[in-house]
C-alpha cells in the first residue's frame, strides 16, 4: 500500500533554532502533500497544502515565513520550522494523496517537536 | 471554508455496548467523509469512509451513516471492546484528493 515515511519521529531543539521535518512517499508519487499540526488533546489542523513544483498554499493564520514548505519532487516534501519557540512545540504530521480517484490519503507517522 | 463539528468530545461506554459519534459539516460540496482512529502519539488510521452517493456503509462492527440533506454523518461501533478505546476523528473533503477538514475529535473509553 501507499506509505509515507516521516522523519524524525521526535526532535528537541533550542529556542531560536530551525528544525526540518521530511516526508517521503515510498511507493507512489505524492503530487499533493498536506501538513498538519496537532496540539495535545486537539484535532489535526491543516497548516498548508503543497503541490510538487509550486509554492505551498497556507491556511489562514499560519505564518508562511516561519513554516517553510518545500515540495521539490514527487516523493519528498519538507517542513522547516524556523526560529522555533516553545509555542511551536507540537505534533506535526504530513498526509499525501495517493489516488485522487479513490480519495486515498496516507499519513506519515508524525514528528513530536519540543522546543526548549 | 469547510467546518466540521463533532460530538461528543468524550464518550464512556461499557464493554459490549454501542457507541455513536456524530458530525456535521458546512460545505455542501463535500462528498467524501472518512473516519479515523488515533492512538496517542500515532498517525490517524482510516477505519471507514463513505461517499455522498451512499447513505450507509458497514464493515463488521463499524458502520457509518450519511444524511446529505442535513449535512451530518455518524459513526456507529457495536459490541465495543477495550481495544476500541482511542480518539476518533471525522473528516470531510470535496473529494479528488483535496484537503481533509477534521472534526474536533471524540475520546472513546470502553470500560470493562
Amino acid at each position: 500500500g501507499a506509505v509515507v515515511s516521516q522523519h524524525p519521529s521526535w526532535v528537541i531543539c533550542k529556542s531560536g533554532t530551525s528544525v526540518k521535518i521530511e516526508c517521503r512517499s515510498l511507493d507512489f508519487q505524492a503530487t499533493t502533500m498536506f501538513w498538519y499540526r496537532q496540539f495535545p488533546k486537539q484535532s489535526l489542523m491543516l497548516m498548508a497544502t503543497s503541490n510538487e513544483g509550486s509554492k505551498a498554499t497556507y491556511e489562514q493564520g499560519v505564518e508562511k515565513d516561519k513554516f517553510l514548505i518545500n515540495h521539490a519532487s514527487l516523493t519528498l516534501s519538507t517542513l522547516t520550522v524556523t526560529s522555533a519557540h516553545p509555542e511551536d512545540s507540537s505534533f506535526y504530521i504530513c498526509s499525501a494523496t495517493w489516488d485522487r480517484g479513490l480519495d486515498g490519503y496516507t499519513f506519515g507517522s508524525g514528528t513530536r517537536l519540543t522546543v526548549v | 471554508g469547510e467546518n466540521v463539528e463533532q460530538h461528543p468530545s468524550t464518550l464512556s461506554v461499557q464493554e459490549g455496548d454501542s457507541a455513536v459519534i456524530k458530525c456535521t459539516y458546512s460545505d455542501s460540496a463535500s462528498n467524501y467523509f472518512p473516519w479515523y482512529k488515533q492512538e496517542l502519539g500515532k498517525r490517524p488510521q482510516l477505519i471507514i469512509d463513505i461517499r455522498s452517493n451512499v447513505g450507509e456503509k458497514k464493515d463488521q462492527r463499524i458502520a457509518v451513516t450519511l444524511n446529505k440533506t442535513a449535512k451530518h454523518f455518524s459513526l456507529h461501533i457495536t459490541e465495543t471492546q477495550p481495544e476500541d478505546s482511542a480518539v476518533y476523528f471525522c473528516a470531510a473533503s470535496t473529494g479528488g484528493g483535496n484537503k481533509l477538514t477534521f472534526g474536533t475529535g471524540t475520546q472513546l473509553k470502553v470500560e470493562l
